[in-house]
């Protein structure tokens, strides 16, 4: 069965850069997250998107953006890289009516 | 804020050995959800729960939602080498909206002795 692809698996990038990760949810999901997880850390969440618009925020610094397009792949848009940046950044993928939310394999993100 | 708590953060035991998680939190969830993670890998759904008192099994795994909905516990049986990993609660508040996000614990590392 089609999982949510993410990519890429993994990014290196300098301090100040900006960083763009991509999500394609499973078929037919419309509602997509953005999670940061920290080494030894739970997931935390950033924001989500249903239908396109943006349906929750937590944690999400202002350097940061995202968006969910009209075929309902979603982007992370990251500027200003910080070393805390650091981390693996997951999307997930649920139906509005099924809350099951899948998960990608991440995208690691390095800053040095 | 809200917070799942899971303890201990790690646990160890012997293969073919059963083994019980918790999770707990001081505000009400509507969903439970147990995901499995590995290192470097994106959290595996292993059950989800949606009515308060529910019992489901997955295999050899068994989560209950609590009457509650402030908790809930997954069992392994007859433990195996490849159920190494960590174990994340999560609740949802709402199936859609601002609520819908997930809240996860802190993990439980399982470690299993061969």
């Amino acid at each position: 069965a089609a999982g949510v692809i993410q990519s890429p698996r993994h990014l290196i990038k300098e301090k100040r850069e900006t960083a763009t990760l991509k999500c394609y949810p499973i078929p037919r999901h419309d509602t997509v997250y953005w999670y940061q997880q920290g080494p030894g850390q739970d997931p935390q969440f950033l924001i989500s998107f249903y239908e396109k618009m943006q349906s929750d925020k937590g944690s999400i610094p202002d350097r940061f953006s995202a968006q969910q397009f009209s075929d309902y792949h979603s982007e992370l848009n990251m500027s200003s890289l910080e070393l805390g940046d650091s981390a693996l950044y997951f999307c997930a993928s649920s139906l509005r009516l099924n809350t099951e939310a899948f998960f990608g394999q991440g995208t690691r993100l390095t800053v040095v | 804020g809200q917070q799942l708590n899971q303890s201990p953060q790690s646990m160890f035991i012997q293969e073919g050995e059963d083994v019980s998680m918790n999770c707990t939190s001081s505000s009400i969830f509507n969903t439970w959800l147990w995901y499995k993670q590995d290192p470097g890998e994106g959290p595996v759904l292993l059950i989800a729960l949606y009515k308060a008192g529910e019992l489901t099994s997955n295999g050899r795994l068994t989560a209950q939602f609590g009457i509650t909905r402030k908790d809930s516990f997954l069992n392994i049986s007859a433990s195996i080498p490849s159920d190494v990993g960590i174990y994340f609660c999560a609740g949802q508040r709402e199936a859609t909206g601002a609520n819908s996000k997930l809240t996860f614990g802190k993990g439980i590392t399982l470690s299993v002795r061969p």
